[in-house]
């Protein structure tokens, strides 16, 4: 069956390091996103990708990136972590119906 | 600015009863409404959808009825089940970008 996977799950870090979470679909879907869960704000678009070499910002993309240099994988790197960007991360991509389809997220706490 | 409202943190209900779950929007470009489902340490998964050319979406145990003049949506499910017990996102984006902007969920309860 197609899946979207993300790893690590759990990573546990210290403020100034460079942290990457891997995201990785079999569904052959153009767009990709990562959103990051925290209390009282719900989902928060951080990145986005309509395909190969597009990236886009979302509503909270300052210090993270992403780079697409194929259709299946969507990494996610926090150039510097921050205590601010402990939460809970989350990977999706859509298909043509417009349906999200989310990894099962990954859990960062930043020391 | 939160573009998509959930208003109820929580919503108790009792098994066999009506859950009723409220979403309100503030962007007017918004012509595409979905609600999914979250178990703890789970992702998000899609429970249904609705187009703004429609007033309402069912699919079994689950209604959408949407509200274009009052920018608002709500989901109903009918009977209320405990496996119902997740938290409930609505989320909504506009044609021009597929782009989801999601609420701060509402956590349901079903009482056996």
């Amino acid at each position: 069956d197609a899946e979207i996977t993300q790893s690590p799950r759990h990573k546990i870090t210290e403020t100034g390091r460079q942290v990457t979470l891997a995201c990785h679909q079999t569904w052959n879907h153009n767009n990709m996103f990562w959103y990051r869960q925290d209390l009282g704000h719900g989902l928060r678009l951080i990145h986005y990708s309509y395909g190969v070499q597009d990236t886009n910002k979302g509503e909270v993309s300052d210090g993270y990136s992403v780079s697409r240099s194929n259709t299946e994988d969507l990494p996610l790197t926090l150039e510097s972590a921050a205590s601010s960007q402990t939460s809970v991360y989350f990977c999706a991509s859509s298909d043509p119906g417009q349906r999200l389809f989310f990894g099962e997220g990954s859990r960062l706490t930043v020391l | 600015d939160q573009q998509v409202k959930q208003n109820s943190p929580s919503l108790s209900v009792q098994e066999g009863r009506i859950s009723i779950l409220n979403c309100d929007y503030t962007n007017s470009m918004f012509d595409y409404f979905l609600w999914y489902k979250k178990y703890p340490a789970e992702g998000p998964t899609f429970l249904i959808s609705i187009s703004s050319i429609k007033d309402k979406n069912e699919d079994g145990r689950f209604t959408v009825f949407l509200n274009k003049s009052a920018k608002h949506l709500s989901l109903h499910i009918v009977p209320s089940q405990p496996g119902d017990s997740a938290v409930y996102f609505c989320a909504a984006s506009a044609n021009t970008g597929n782009q989801f902007y999601f609420g701060t969920g509402t956590s349901l309860t079903v009482i056996p």
